[in-house]
């Protein structure tokens, strides 16, 4: 079975500061990694997904992360945050010949500014 | 690129009633959704797999006569709660997995937040 850890439940941060958010899966196969962001009253949005290649992966607004495989780890990235990045951000998994996505238990990120 | 509608988004019903929550991709077919549920400040809990033409695939300690979910197209899902009760009270989100087009991989709905008084 697969399953999901984010490290961190709330991070409090100010403006300009870095974001990094841990991520480890546990799954025995190849997997497919997605970190999705929920703001306030919002649906999930997709971030950025890994499914193979570069292991460094860009997605959208300023967020990046690196898929290690060797820590089993998906980290979220950010140089410089807002105070619009305040939202919850999952971090989730699928193993590549599956269908199920596994989440993580989120992570609370409140910027203040 | 891919969306999934979902309605409604609020609906509040006496306890015993039955609540069906509709879920629909725009422009893309899903042969496959997924319904979760969200209790407030938690994760998504994956509720069961809704596949076209065919039974859905619940998780272990999802009662299946309690949440009944069709999905009697390529592009519709429903979930039905019957015979709510205040503990069915919960946010539900589903998810379609989309094969092209941007973005691939799933794509949610907006959710539905349910109160049962």
């Amino acid at each position: 079975a697969q399953s999901v850890s984010q490290h961190n439940h709330h991070v409090i941060l100010s403006e300009a500061a870095s974001l990094e958010l841990g991520c480890n899966y546990s799954y025995g196969g190849t997997v497919n990694l997605f970190w999705y962001v929920q703001y306030p009253g919002q649906h999930l949005q997709l971030l950025l997904k890994y499914f193979s290649g570069d292991p460094l992966v860009k997605g959208i607004k300023g967020f990046e992360a690196e898929f290690i495989k060797s820590k089993f780890s998906f980290n979220l990235r950010k140089p410089s945050v807002q105070w619009s990045d305040t939202a919850e951000y999952f971090c989730a998994v699928n193993g590549a010949a599956g269908n199920k996505l596994t989440f993580g238990g989120g992570t609370r990120v409140l910027v203040k500014p | 690129g891919a969306v999934v509608s979902q309605h409604p988004s609020r609906v509040i019903c006496k306890s015993g009633t039955s609540v069906k929550i509709e879920c629909r991709s725009l422009d893309f077919q899903a042969t496959t959704m997924f319904w979760y549920r969200q209790f407030p400040k938690q994760s998504l809990m994956l509720m069961a797999t809704s596949n076209e033409g065919s039974k859905a695939t619940y998780e272990q300690g999802v009662e299946k006569d309690k949440f009944l979910i069709n999905h009697a197209s390529l592009t519709l899902s429903t979930l039905t709660v019957t015979s709510a009760h205040p503990e069915d009270s919960s946010f539900y989100i589903c998810s379609a997995r989309s094969w092209t087009g941007s973005p691939y991989g799933y794509t949610f709905g907006s959710g539905t937040r349910l109160t049962v008084v």
